[in-house]
Formats: structure tokens, C-alpha cells, sequence
């Protein structure tokens, strides 16, 4: 069945600094795939997307890039923020509305 | 325009006993989810109704779980008998219907911490 892996955290990094959490899937067809932020106290919401080979996602600094040839979907930032704390989920769907599949979380801590 | 509410957002009870969750979608949200993380793993789905058809309910971990969504507005999960394993954060989301122009998005709740003692 469909599958997504994300790199295991939690991450501590400092304020400024570059941000890359790895994502790669599994999946039979061609997905859609999301990654999706959690706030303390907060619920899931979702941060960017991509619905096809190449697609990039983006949103509030944050980007991730659709790639077929690796399977992959890994979410970067530039330069982090201490409101960036938070966990991150990647997923995918197949095309439609269906469920989603997702990966662990990555819990990500920034410091000032 | 209002999002997903979940009720309610923290729930603790005995090994035994029953617990009813409700989820209230987005106004005009055909598509509603309900989903489970259990303990620092991985959000897994549980069913997924259209208006109030179950359309895929392949998640739902055993027949003490039951789903309602009647007149397909909102929905309710039913844990009976709740054991400890059932412990977790529950989540709803939705999304438009068929015809809409974002389907694919789904828009969750903040989620019901439910504590099985």
C-alpha cells in the first residue's frame, strides 16, 4: 500500500537557520502530496501542496517540490523563525478526494 | 467562514466505559474524515464519508467503533466499549464535494485528546 517516510526529529535549530525535512513516498499511482504544520495547542493546517511531477509547493517561506524521479517531497526554509516551532506532516492522496496517507511527524524546535 | 470544530477537545474515561466525539464540517463540505494518532505515530485514517454514505471506512480498527453521519451534516464516532489502546488524538477534517474546485484539500479540526484509564 501506499507509504510516506519523513525524516525522524525531533529537530533543534536556531533562529536564521536553513531547514530541510526529508519526505519520500510509495504510492502505485500518482499522487497528490501535502505537507501539513501543527501548532502547539493547535489543529492540523495545511502549509503547501503539490498535485503533480514538478509542482512546487510554497507558503510562508516554506517550499517542497514534487519529484518523481526520487520520490521525494522534502519541505525547506530559508531562514527560520522561533513561530515556526511546531510538527510537521508530510502526505499524499490519490487523485480525489481520498484519504490521506501520512508520514510520522517531524517536531521542530527553534531556539532565538 | 467557519472551520472544523471537533467536540469535545479532551475527553478521559475508565477502560469499559463509552465515549461519543463530534465533528461538525465546513458548511457545504460533502467529504468528512476521520482520522487517529496514536502516541507520537503516524495519523492513520479511519473512514471517510460522502454526505452520509460511509464511502471507505478500511481504517476503522474493529467493531467497537461506529461512525454516524445523518442528514450528512455532522458526524459522531462512538468508542464502546473504550480500552486502553483506544487512547489517542482524534481528528476530523473535510472537503468540498465532487465539483468543487479544490478537492483534494482537506481542512482538519484541532482534534479530541481522548485518555482511556
Amino acid at each position: 500500500g501506499d507509504s510516506v517516510t519523513q525524516m525522524e526529529g525531533p529537530v533543534t535549530l536556531s533562529e536564521e537557520a536553513f531547514l530541510t525535512i526529508n519526505c519520500t513516498y510509495t504510492a502505485t499511482g500518482y499522487p497528490s502530496l501535502f505537507w501539513y504544520v501543527q501548532y502547539p495547542g493547535e489543529g492540523l493546517q495545511l502549509l503547501l501542496k503539490a498535485t503533480k511531477a514538478d509542482d512546487k509547493g510554497s507558503n510562508k517561506g516554506f517550499e517542497a517540490t514534487y519529484r518523481k524521479e526520487t520520490t521525494s517531497f522534502h519541505l525547506e526554509k530559508g531562514s527560520v523563525q522561533v513561530s515556526d516551532s511546531a510538527v510537521y506532516f508530510c502526505a499524499l492522496s490519490d487523485r480525489g478526494a481520498q484519504k490521506l496517507v501520512f508520514g510520522q511527524g517531524t517536531r521542530l524546535t527553534i531556539n532565538p | 467562514e467557519a472551520g472544523v470544530t471537533q467536540f469535545p477537545s479532551h475527553s478521559v474515561i475508565e477502560k469499559g466505559q463509552t465515549v461519543t466525539l463530534r465533528c461538525d464540517p465546513i458548511s457545504g463540505h460533502d467529504n468528512l474524515y476521520w482520522y487517529r494518532r496514536v502516541m507520537g505515530k503516524e495519523i492513520k485514517f479511519l473512514l471517510h464519508f460522502v454526505k452520509e454514505s460511509k464511502q471507505d471506512e478500511s481504517g476503522m480498527p474493529n467493531n467497537r467503533f461506529l461512525a454516524e453521519r445523518t442528514g450528512g451534516t455532522y458526524s459522531t464516532l462512538k468508542v464502546q466499549p473504550a480500552e486502553l489502546e483506544d487512547s489517542g488524538v482524534y481528528f476530523c477534517a473535510s472537503s468540498q464535494g465532487a465539483g468543487g474546485l479544490d478537492l483534494e484539500t482537506q481542512y482538519f479540526g484541532p482534534g479530541t485528546r481522548l485518555l482511556v484509564l
